[in-house]
């Protein structure tokens, strides 16, 4: 079974440009999250998506966007870029996150990650 | 929210050496991870062990969910399970410990 896979793995933007990631997970998952991880705030967490919906939300600007579409496939958008963003975007997947009956529908598969730098 | 304590921050042995990462948690929960992360980047999948013990090769874990903490133990190291391994519980969201920088000298 194919791992979690994110495009681009590498990419520069400027100042005030926008971006968008994405993510394709696990074949069978449903839920997708999103973290950024950076040397001074180590990994923290962006969005969650299940269904198509967002299901949580970390404390990140407005800029930050992202959605998920029917194959459970999901984009991130960041809007007007700073040089903070720069950083590691990871993503993750899972088939149905926070329940506790069966830890295999818990866990937590994470791609590659794509790394943002703003110039 | 939930807070996750790893320790110790950096830790450097010779190859072949044994070592013991510990994860505090400060309330409790019933998803617990333990990932390596690889030079490139990518968060490997080490252990989901929200309760007792675990063993997979050279590696092995222990969580005492009563108690909030989890270890990870790393036996007869090698300069390949160099690199930051982290802890993580599921609080609505993965929450994430600072990690450990692992570093195995030959």
């Amino acid at each position: 079974k194919a791992g979690v896979t994110q495009t681009p793995r590498y990419l520069i933007k400027t100042r005030g440009q926008q971006v968008t990631l994405s993510c394709s997970p696990i074949s069978g998952h449903r839920s997708v999250s999103w973290y950024q991880q950076t040397p001074g705030q180590g990994l923290q967490f962006l969005f969650e998506y299940f269904s198509e919906t967002q299901r949580n939300k970390g404390n990140f600007p407005g800029r930050f966007s992202g959605r998920q579409f029917s194959n459970s496939r999901s984009e991130m958008n960041v809007s007007t870029l700073e040089l903070g963003d720069s950083a590691l975007y990871l993503c993750a997947s899972t088939i149905i996150p926070g329940t506790s009956v069966l830890s295999s529908y818990n866990e937590q598969f994470f791609g590659p990650g794509t790394r943002l730098t703003v110039l | 929210g939930i807070q996750v304590e790893q320790s110790p921050p950096d830790l450097i042995l010779q190859e072949g050496a044994n070592s013991t990462l510990r994860c505090n948690f400060s309330d409790s929960v019933n998803n617990l991870q333990w990932f390596h992360q690889n030079p490139w980047g990518q968060l490997i999948n080490l252990f989901y062990i929200p309760s007792g013990t675990k063993q997979n090769g050279r590696l092995s874990a222990t969580t005492v969910a009563t108690e909030r903490y989890s270890l990870l133990y790393i036996s007869s190291s090698q300069t390949t399970d160099s690199g930051v391994y982290f802890c993580a519980v599921w609080s609505q969201k993965l929450v994430f410990g600072q990690g450990t920088r692992l570093t195995i000298n030959p």
